[in-house]
């Protein structure tokens, strides 16, 4: 089964900026699997950041963008602000109807 | 604006069928350009599909779930539904719905609702 592949935990300075990585255990990502990104805190439903690939959801600020680098899908958060501590998580589009959630990462900003 | 909430049962007997209802609120269910999913998380764990239908009566399933997994949908009542079934305490998890887009990607998501497998 394929494994859909983040970092566990990444840290990153206020004012910083990190890049976050989405990756397949087997393969290359592209666009073709559609990308998402996902923003969770503690006791809170997901908010959508990111949809096919590169295009920020309605009220996201810019300073969160996605694109394909090398084999994978990133996520890079430029100018890293305190409330931007949060678990993320890709989605990848398999095909077959098939989606498939990354394991997330923890993201301090310290 | 879209809103979809969760409702259901939040104890469930080890063995037993859980069974969750997502109503959809300020649109329809009956779009063709978008499925509903379902998707959980145990506690301190990370996201998991389980599965996502059409209108059309179109689904998806996780394979991991697939053996015990029922997604329906109720076009007249603008709801669609989840039953798990022969659940166990790894079961337990808080229970999302979301709207998926042809895009693949999901929004908005309900609240979620906890459901805990304990006798």
């Amino acid at each position: 089964q394929t494994v859909v592949t983040q970092e566990p935990s990444f840290s990153v300075s206020p004012g910083g900026t990190v890049t976050l990585t989405c990756g397949l255990s087997s393969g290359s990502v592209s666009t073709t699997h559609y990308p998402s990104w996902y923003q969770q805190t503690p006791g809170q439903a997901p908010r959508t950041l990111i949809y096919s690939t590169n295009i920020r959801s309605s009220g996201v600020p810019d300073r969160f963008s996605g694109s394909i680098l090398g084999n994978k899908a990133a996520l890079t958060i430029t100018g890293a602000q305190a409330d931007d501590e949060s678990d993320y998580y890709c989605v990848l589009y398999m095909g077959g109807g098939l989606v498939v959630f990354g394991g997330g990462t923890k993201l301090a900003v310290l | 604006q879209l809103h979809l909430q969760e409702s259901g049962p939040g104890l469930v007997k080890p063995s037993e069928t859980l069974s969750l209802t997502c109503t959809v609120s300020g649109g329809s269910i009956s779009s063709s350009n978008y499925y509903w999913a379902w998707i959980r998380q145990p506690p301190g764990r990370g996201l998991e599909w389980i599965g996502t239908i059409h209108y059309s009566g179109s689904t998806y399933y996780n394979p991991s779930l697939k053996s015990r997994i029922t997604i329906s949908v109720d076009t007249s009542k603008n709801q669609f539904s989840l039953k798990l079934s022969s659940v166990t305490a790894a079961d337990t998890a808080v229970y999302y719905c979301a709207r998926l887009s042809q895009k693949n990607w999901f929004d908005p998501w309900g609240q979620g609702t906890l459901v805990t497998v304990s006798s």
